[in-house]
């Protein structure tokens, strides 16, 4: 199974600063196919079900503010929030959808500083 | 608007079954592969199957195989997953969701609760 491991699990950052969460796969996530990285984020509010925010590492889902990006290669991804806002509050989670068992990464609390 | 609910959770005792159900409307449900995605009161997401457009090909992690079924009824436009031999870390939420990953739709999810 592929694992993924997202850092750091807890994050507090000021309302307009830069939040950076990490997500690294025990193995690649390159489908040679498309030549896309099979990598997907995910916001998670209180009591709420998830959320896509971004998926093939950097395409921002439809409706997802530009604040929102993603970014990385081989085994190594990154989501960057450029400017907090204080509805960005929740767990973001990292998904490998490139096979199955499909898994997530563990999660990052992210809270206002 | 895509909407997907699901019903059939609850109480349920170590052993026993459940079968949850999930209605989606708002899309053409036969052309998409569905996932049932779980969540651990307190805990991280979990991927527990999924299933593809016609039903022909599930697809299950290897800790599930054997006690989840997945199944679809595309003339009802309603994905299943029946759920055998419950253990107490089966406990819950249970959410259906649109696609095998990059999972773009998803439902507020269902309470199973599995003690004695």
């Amino acid at each position: 199974d592929i694992v993924m491991t997202q850092s750091p699990d807890s994050l507090a950052v000021s309302l307009g600063e830069r939040a950076t969460i990490n997500c690294k796969s025990s193995q690649s996530i390159l489908y040679s196919f498309d030549n896309k990285n099979h990598l997907a984020w995910y916001q998670q509010k209180a009591g709420q079900p998830p959320k896509l925010l971004i998926y093939w590492t950097s395409t921002r889902e439809s409706g997802v503010p530009d604040r929102f990006s993603g970014s990385g290669s081989g085994t190594d991804f990154t989501l960057t929030i450029s400017s907090l806002q204080a509805e960005d509050v929740a767990v973001y989670y990292c998904q490998q959808c490139y096979t199955t068992p499909i898994t997530f990464g563990q999660g990052t609390r992210l809270e206002i500083k | 608007e895509v909407q997907l609910v699901e019903s059939g959770g609850g109480l349920v005792q170590p052993g026993g079954s459940l079968r949850l159900s999930c209605a989606a409307s708002g899309f053409t449900f036969s052309n998409y592969d569905m996932s049932w995605v779980r969540q651990a009161p307190g805990k991280g997401l979990e991927w527990v199957s999924s299933i593809s457009p016609s039903g022909g090909s599930t697809y299950y992690p290897d800790s599930l195989r054997g006690r989840f079924t997945i199944s679809r009824d595309n003339s009802k436009n309603t994905l299943y997953l029946q759920m055998n031999s419950l253990r107490a870390e089966d406990t819950a939420v249970y959410y259906c969701a649109k696609e095998r990953g990059k999972n773009d739709y998803w439902g507020q999810g269902t309470l199973v609760t599995v003690s004695s």
